[in-house]
């Protein structure tokens, strides 16, 4: 599995655009690029994945650049309740292949 | 739509008694994972079956086991409890598609509570 960075924590405000970047300089060719939204006392929710430059859907949309050593989750205008912890995750996932492994994610925190 | 199902959602129990956990996932999902979550961490995969046989292990301890029956449903099973035990306890179901686009979905979960 592919070793992702993302940072600790970030705050902004409602309405804000959030945009939560994550490195994973040894990605392989056939890793795929997933995030997971978690609420505090709930299980993880699939966000958006993405293999190369941008998906969008309607949560979030995925920026990944050419060389894909980095990915950006962008969360447009943020409301108190996208407050949650956000992780990316790398790899080929599903039976057979890798299973899905969370490391440190990023705490969202937006305030009024 | 149909979600993933566990039960309990809390359970309390005592120091070296057992415990069961329940999962039913979401119709027509032949995969279920186990996740266990401390406090203040990051969910840690435990066990995942496919087809009702073991796909993957992970970090679990051998006191725990677990199964999928013929109706996909899972169980897990956790012996000789200990304080460190005490987590919550998620249960992920999917569709095997063969790779990538394999989506996990995370029921609500069990909070044990060890004392």
């Amino acid at each position: 599995l592919a070793k992702t960075t993302q940072p600790i924590s970030m705050d902004s405000y409602e309405g804000q655009e959030v945009n939560i970047t994550c490195s994973h300089n040894n990605i392989a060719t056939n890793d795929y690029i997933t995030w997971y939204q978690q609420f505090p006392s709930q299980g993880p929710r699939f966000i958006i994945q993405g293999y190369k430059t941008k998906v969008t859907n309607e949560v979030a949309s995925l920026f990944i650049p050419a060389d894909r050593k980095s990915s950006t989750l962008s969360l447009p205008r943020v409301s108190l309740s996208d407050t949650a912890v956000y992780y990316c995750l790398v790899g080929v996932f599903g039976v057979g292949y890798s299973t899905l492994t969370f490391g440190k994610g990023t705490m969202l925190l937006v305030s009024p | 739509a149909a979600g993933v199902i566990q039960s309990p959602r809390h359970l309390i129990k005592e120091k070296r008694e057992t415990a069961t956990l329940k999962c039913y996932p979401i119709p027509r999902h032949d995969t279920v994972y186990w996740y266990q979550q401390g406090p203040g961490q990051d969910p840690q995969f435990l066990i995942s079956f496919y087809e009702k046989m073991q796909s993957d292990k992970g970090s679990i301890p051998d006191r725990f086991s677990a199964q999928q029956f013929s109706d996909y449903h899972s169980e897990l099973n956790m012996s000789s409890l200990e304080l460190g035990d005490s987590a919550l306890y998620f249960c992920a179901s999917s569709l095997a598609e063969g790779g990538a686009y394999e989506k996990l979905f995370f029921g609500s979960g069990t909070q044990l509570s060890v004392l």
